[in-house]
């Protein structure tokens, strides 16, 4: 079976320091794994995926992601926070036939002036 | 370039109302999903066609119907509408294989149930 887990609800952090949303997930096969971003009110856009490519996966703005399987996680970075960062972001598992998504709770991301 | 299309945007209903959400996608992807989405619980599973003419049950599908009408349109109805069903709804599509699995979404219907 697949999962994930987002192990914070809400993340604070500054304009201008670094940005660390964790995600564990459980896969009985080699995953492929996504971030998504939501806006407040809007639909969610792809920031990236890994499917068994570079353990480094490079998003948009700024945004990446390093898979570890050892760790069994796929932590979101960015150096950088900028205010039009605030939002919510999900962690994501596919199944092994790629036909089923599987949501994280997500997490919730302030960034303070 | 639409890419995933959801009406209504906004919509209150009575409890025991019915009604039918719409979505169409335009990038000719076999795979077409429904969520819902409530506070601190992610988006779930509602139902799901992998292709033209089947669908399955997701996670949540209780109180939920889907009807796959062509490749393009997946329709999601409450047919008869309870509070418990106050959410966002959230129509994606994707394709098939390794290469091709990102899920895009609409904009979501904005549902209360009264």
């Amino acid at each position: 079976a697949q999962s994930v887990t987002q192990l914070d609800s809400h993340v604070s952090v500054s304009e201008g320091t670094p940005v660390l949303l964790r995600c564990n997930y459980s896969s009985s096969y080699s995953p492929s794994l996504f971030w998504y971003v939501q806006h407040p009110n809007k639909g969610l856009q792809l920031l990236l995926k890994y499917t068994s490519a570079a353990t480094l996966v490079k998003g948009i703005n700024g945004f990446e992601a390093e898979f570890k399987k050892s760790e069994t996680s796929f932590h979101l970075t960015k150096p950088s926070a900028h205010m039009s960062d605030a939002a919510e972001y999900f962690c994501v598992v596919s199944s092994y036939n790629f036909n089923k998504f599987y949501f994280g709770s997500g997490t919730k991301l302030n960034v303070k002036p | 370039n639409a890419g995933v299309t959801q009406t209504p945007k906004f919509q209150v209903l009575k409890t025991g109302q019915s009604m039918t959400l719409q979505c169409a996608q335009d990038m000719n992807h076999n795979s077409m999903y429904w969520y819902r989405q409530d506070p601190g619980m992610g988006l779930r599973l509602i139902y799901y066609s992998a292709s033209e003419g089947t669908t399955d049950k997701g996670e949540v599908p209780n109180g939920y119907n889907v009807s796959r009408l062509n490749k393009r349109e997946f329709s999601l109805r409450l047919e008869s509408a309870a509070p418990s069903q106050t959410s966002v709804y959230f129509c994606a599509s994707s394709d098939w294989g390794s290469s091709k699995n990102i899920q895009y979404f609409g904009a979501g219907t904005r549902l209360s149930v009264l």
